[in-house]
């Protein structure tokens, strides 16, 4: 049973436009919410995080949204560039010292100039 | 420049060979991870060591998957005999244990069995 679905699978947005990939996850115990980015040829590396007790984070061009009701994060990555192309993953885990990601299946992002 | 160093970074066999994957995790980390990655399954957690121990490999074929930690800078993942089935990347990742901490991925050792 997947226990972080991620989507769109892929997608294409305009330079300058908004990027947006949703994910929604099921276990209630999940504490932090990274997104990863992978560039082809290369390993997923943290672009951002958030914890439950915000409902915002905000690095740049980069924001997470996050509502604990429903159970579901997103990302967004506003003035979208061509270098913004790459595979993203959302994941998540738990609260104990031993928990580990679980990644939700990857958004291909292709940013047109 | 801390990073994950993984070996092969290529690597084209023939099915039932023996295959072996090396990971150099970032020094001072304790936990290692493998990961495999297909088009199909996306990222999927094989295997991970906390200490030099192993916690969980619940997500390896067992019958022909192993994966060990002969000291605390390298992690080792086998394949014998490999099948055309387990062509995939394979990333090995490290971090501080506590839940929560970023995890550091090396750039994969890409498989391909024929």
């Amino acid at each position: 049973q997947q226990q972080v679905k991620q989507s769109p699978q892929s997608l294409i947005v305009q330079k300058g436009g908004i990027s947006i990939i949703n994910c929604a996850y099921e276990n209630t115990a999940f504490d932090y919410f990274p997104w990863y980015q992978q560039f082809p040829g290369k390993g997923p590396a943290l672009l951002i995080a958030i914890r439950p007790d915000v409902s915002e984070k905000k690095e740049g061009r980069f924001t997470i949204s996050f509502n604990k009701s429903a159970k579901q994060f997103s990302l967004h990555i506003m003035d979208s560039q061509p270098g913004d192309s790459a595979t993203y993953f959302c994941a998540a885990s738990g609260r104990t010292g031993y928990s580990t990601l679980t990644f939700g299946k990857g958004t291909m992002l292709l940013v047109s100039p | 420049d801390a990073r994950v160093t993984q070996t092969p970074r290529h690597k084209v066999t023939e099915m039932g060979q023996e295959v072996t994957m090396r990971c150099q995790p970032i020094l001072g980390h304790n936990t290692v991870f493998w990961y495999r990655q297909t088009m199909m399954q996306g990222l999927e957690l094989l295997a991970y060591f906390r200490n030099r121990a192993p916690l969980d490999d619940s997500g390896m074929p067992k019958d022909r998957f192993s994966a060990e930690m002969p000291d605390a800078t390298l992690a080792t993942l086998k394949i014998q005999p490999s099948e055309p089935r387990d062509s995939a990347v394979y990333f090995c990742a490290s971090g501080l244990g506590s839940a929560g901490n970023t995890i550091y991925f090396g750039e994969g050792s890409w498989l391909t069995v024929v």
